[in-house]
């Protein structure tokens, strides 16, 4: 299965800022999804990040809170915009993968607290 | 559209019980679906899935689920919990886009 490897682990931010998040992938993969994961709660899908084209957002989420880059099989950022302590959250980045392996691996997530 | 649900916000065992935890689904065809744990501070790990065949799955940490269409169900088991079973765990169906939709989770607690 693909190893992720996602940057920060953690971060506390200052509201109205901006914070980058990063997603690297061991090996080349078609699917590539981004999670929110508020205190206390589940999962939820913001959007699929597209390889050489604009994300997939879900209802709720919109690309200028959520701006999402994925420039090629292996790497994808998620910026969380204009933040504030709303958006206190764990963020996820996720795979999927097909074939003998297919699943869904996920990396350990970005803490992130808006202050 | 896919579902997927989780009665139990939160379950109570003694070290040594066995343990069920419920997830129902809904889903037109045959589901994949998944259980996933997370430790606190943790990322998700992946416990087992089921796709189709036998509908006992055997996943890591001496957990087992059960999966029964006429229920729509896919219970998740442990004969024996350890200390360290004390988690986060989420049920999880991939819906028609390909994209895992997760339950709300079920938060074990384990009595010494």
């Amino acid at each position: 299965s693909a190893v992720i490897s996602q940057k920060p682990s953690r971060d506390i931010c200052q509201r109205g800022t901006s914070l980058t998040i990063q997603c690297q992938v061991d090996s080349q993969v078609t699917m590539m999804f981004w999670y929110r994961q508020q205190p206390g709660q589940s999962l939820t899908l913001i959007a699929t990040a597209n390889q050489g084209s604009e994300a997939t957002y879900e209802s709720g989420f919109v690309i200028d809170k959520f701006p999402i880059s994925r420039p090629n099989l292996t790497f994808s950022t998620l910026t969380v915009s204009n933040m504030s302590p709303e958006d206190s959250s764990i963020y996820l980045c996720s795979v999927g993968l097909s074939g003998i392996n297919y699943g869904y691996t996920f990396g350990s997530g970005t803490r992130l607290t808006v202050v | 559209a896919q579902s997927v649900t989780q009665p139990d916000i939160h379950i109570t065992v003694s070290e040594g019980a066995s343990l069920e935890l419920r997830c129902n689904y809904s889903y037109g065809a045959t589901p994949y679906l998944f259980w996933y744990v997370q430790s606190p501070g943790q990322g998700l790990q992946l416990l087992l899935k089921y796709f189709s065949g036998d509908t006992l799955v055997q996943g890591i940490k001496g957990f087992e689920a059960e999966f029964k269409r006429s229920q729509s169900s896919f219970n998740l088991r442990k004969p024996s919990v350890h200390w360290s079973d004390a988690a986060e765990y989420f049920c999880a169906v991939v819906n028609r886009d390909d994209k895992i939709i997760f339950g709300k989770g079920t938060r074990l607690h384990i009595l010494p």
